[in-house]
């Protein structure tokens, strides 16, 4: 069974940077692309990141782009998100999500790793 | 970016019942439309994808329909555990958008 597990978030100050990690097995991880999916606290789904099977294109919608660098490293099967100026709106459950070989939706969830932005 | 309207925000429906989701996208996108379903304090589930493909493993009370910028997504004989939130998403072009959701409750 395909696992997605993701580490890395907490309590972070406004303006401060913070980088996530989720860590694939049961998959051949450089066979897909991979992307992060947020949720704020009781609000719906946001789409952050997506990244080709090699690294070399990447995806953001225009809420995170220059702020988030999605990343990863296919000998670690491991998939990562550096999040640099957070806003308070940034708070939110972050998670790891594997795309089908189409692309167009997500196949696979982590559990999903709490960010919060706050003094 | 392309908007997703989801509707009803909530409904409930009785054990047996029938009821449908429906989800307006703001331009056309070509079928590539997906349903998740959500529970409470866990990660979305795939329920269907490319508007009417069920995914491995989900029970096939689970239908989807639509094209062009309307779709809509049909749970038949409704369950306790078919209780949660569902969410439609457009995989056509980036940015990647999703509806509201839509709250399920059994009444």
């Amino acid at each position: 069974e395909v696992q997605l597990v993701e580490s890395g978030g907490g309590l972070v100050q406004p303006g401060r940077s913070l980088k996530l990690s989720c860590a694939a097995s049961e998959f051949t991880f450089s066979s897909y692309y991979m992307a992060w999916v947020r949720q704020a606290p009781k609000k719906g789904l946001e789409w952050v990141a997506t990244i080709s099977t090699s690294g070399n294109r990447t995806y953001y919608p225009d809420s995170v782009k220059g702020r988030f660098t999605i990343s990863r490293d296919n000998a670690k099967s491991s998939l990562y998100l550096q999040m640099n100026s957070l806003k308070s709106e940034d708070t939110a459950t972050y998670y790891c999500a594997r795309p089908a070989n189409t692309g167009d939706y997500f196949d696979y969830w982590g559990q999903g790793v709490m960010v919060t932005v706050s003094s | 970016d392309i908007q997703m309207t989801q509707s009803p925000h909530s409904l409930s429906a009785s054990l047996g019942e029938t009821v449908s989701i429906e989800c307006l996208a703001s331009e056309g996108i070509s079928n590539y439309l997906a349903w998740y379903q959500q529970k409470p304090g866990k990660s979305p589930q795939l329920l269907i994808y490319y508007t009417s493909s069920l995914q491995d493993g989900v029970p096939s009370r689970f239908s989807g329909s639509g094209s062009g910028t309307q779709y809509s997504l049909k749970i038949s004989n409704m369950q306790p555990e078919d209780e949660g939130v569902y969410y439609c998403q457009q995989g056509y072009k980036y940015p990647y958008t999703f509806g509201a959701g839509t709250k399920l409750e059994l009444k």
